[in-house]
């Protein structure tokens, strides 16, 4: 069985510009979760989906991240314009709809802003 | 508010060593799940083990144990006979809502040849 992908693996911006990540999760996982994991830090819910709705974005910072999940399936997580606080690791988790608690994590998008 | 605290920002061990992770825990909910996880080099979390926190039963896997006390509010994790492969950061985690997961800071483990 095909894990949660992740692209792009890193990245390297300067700040005040955008990027995007794109996350595809386990095939028949209905929910999908969006965490920023800081330098020395556990990893932060950001946002999690149900199929293509939102379930929980109270810790995304809305004036600059966005993500979206169309067609239940893909899920992409922007940041425009990028601060140098949002360099980090982007993780991307999945699980089954009546599973919450088991989780499968991708291996993360590595965000460097300068 | 939940709180997840991990002391020990890093150790380091040599091989066949055992060795002990702390975790400990803040919740006001009765009903919660404590996680444990493994980060390796290449970035994904692993699971290693859940426990509910109806279940005060210590659990063996294997080189590892887990040692759950809610009168002290801790979910420690032990590697007995540590390997080099072990080296990585382990994370403890708190639900209480399901789906949303609070994380310690973790603890970077080095296991030396």
């Amino acid at each position: 069985e095909a894990g949660v992908a992740q692209s792009p693996r890193y990245k390297i911006i300067e700040k005040r510009q955008s990027v995007a990540f794109w996350c595809n999760p386990i095939s028949g996982h209905a929910t999908l979760y969006w965490y920023q994991q800081i330098l020395g830090q556990g990893p932060k819910l950001l946002i999690q989906f149900q199929n293509n709705g939102v379930v929980d974005d109270s810790q995304l910072p809305k004036d600059r991240f966005s993500a979206e999940r169309l067609k239940g399936v893909d899920s992409t997580l922007k940041i425009q314009p990028a601060k140098l606080e949002d360099s980090a690791v982007y993780l991307c988790a999945s699980s089954l709809v009546f599973r919450p608690l088991e989780q499968y994590f991708g291996p993360g998008t590595r965000l460097t802003v300068t | 508010a939940q709180k997840v605290t991990q002391a020990q920002t890093e150790i380091s061990v040599v091989e066949k060593e055992d060795v002990t992770l702390d975790c400990v825990y803040e919740t006001r909910d009765t009903t919660y799940y404590l996680f444990w996880y493994k980060q390796p080099p290449s970035g994904e979390l692993v699971f290693l083990i859940r426990r509910n926190s109806f279940d005060e039963q210590n659990e063996i896997s294997g080189r590892y144990s887990w040692n759950f006390q809610k009168s002290t509010s801790s979910f420690n994790f032990t590697i007995t006979a540590s390997q080099v492969v072990d080296s990585a950061v382990y994370f403890c985690a708190l639900n209480t809502n399901a789906g949303k997961s609070t994380f310690g800071d973790g603890t970077t483990l080095t296991v030396k040849p």
